[in-house]
């Protein structure tokens, strides 16, 4: 079965400094990629999108940035934290094309300090 | 993507069912009405869909009306496992998920 893994779960930064979040999913091959971002009691927002190695597509503009070096993995960086980067962070999965189910991950909790 | 409105929020007694509307009434023919839940510091879980027929899995049945306008998401024998967000998402391309607020709903011993 299919499982997606995040990390870490929770994380505290001050501004300024740069972040690493990092997804892998098992048992499937050539996902769909997503980093989501939802910020205290608001709404899920789609960060970026990936449909296959080195393709990443943005949904808005920000500092951060995301990269898929391998098939199963996402990443979400930025070189510098601001303060309105604070927010839990989903990574999610999709089967295929064809289907639009999306399978989240645990989350990371950011707090920018 | 076709709009939906849900309730706010909702309550039901543990053990009973739990039914829980959605309107989407600008829907077009290939779009499909999706259900998500979200418990409290989680990521969402993907409950069901469907396009025009019910559909039923071991989670929850879905009943979209006959003029697709509407549909219910329906947990049988609600748990107190069952209080999460729970958001109905109409869509038919792209790739982002709108999530909207969802109806928050509460299940009671």
């Amino acid at each position: 079965s299919q499982t997606i893994h995040q990390w870490p779960a929770t994380l505290v930064q001050p501004v300024g400094s740069p972040l690493s979040l990092e997804c892998t999913v098992e048992g499937t091959s050539n996902p769909n990629l997503y980093w989501y971002r939802q910020a205290a009691g608001r709404g899920l927002q789609l960060l970026f999108y990936s449909v296959g190695i080195g393709q990443i597509s943005s949904e808005v503009p920000q500092n951060l940035s995301a990269s898929r070096p391998q098939d199963r993995q996402f990443i979400l960086s930025s070189k510098k934290l601001l303060l309105s980067d604070s927010g839990f962070y989903l990574c999610a999965w999709q089967p295929g094309r064809s289907s639009y189910e999306q399978y989240f991950g645990p989350g990371t909790r950011l707090t920018v300090t | 993507d076709a709009k939906t409105t849900q309730p706010t929020s909702m309550d039901c007694a543990e053990g009973r069912a739990a039914n829980l509307p959605c309107n989407h009434s600008t829907i077009s023919g290939n779009e499909y009405v999706y259900w998500y839940r979200q418990i409290h510091s989680q990521g969402p879980q993907y409950i069901i869909h469907g396009l025009k027929n019910n559909e039923t899995n071991e989670m929850a049945s879905l009943i979209i009306t006959e003029d697709r306008k509407s549909s219910t998401l329906i947990l049988p024998h609600a748990t107190l496992r069952d209080t999460a967000v729970y958001y109905c998402i109409v869509k038919d391309s792209g790739y982002a998920l709108n999530f909207g607020k969802g109806t928050s709903l509460l299940v009671t011993p």
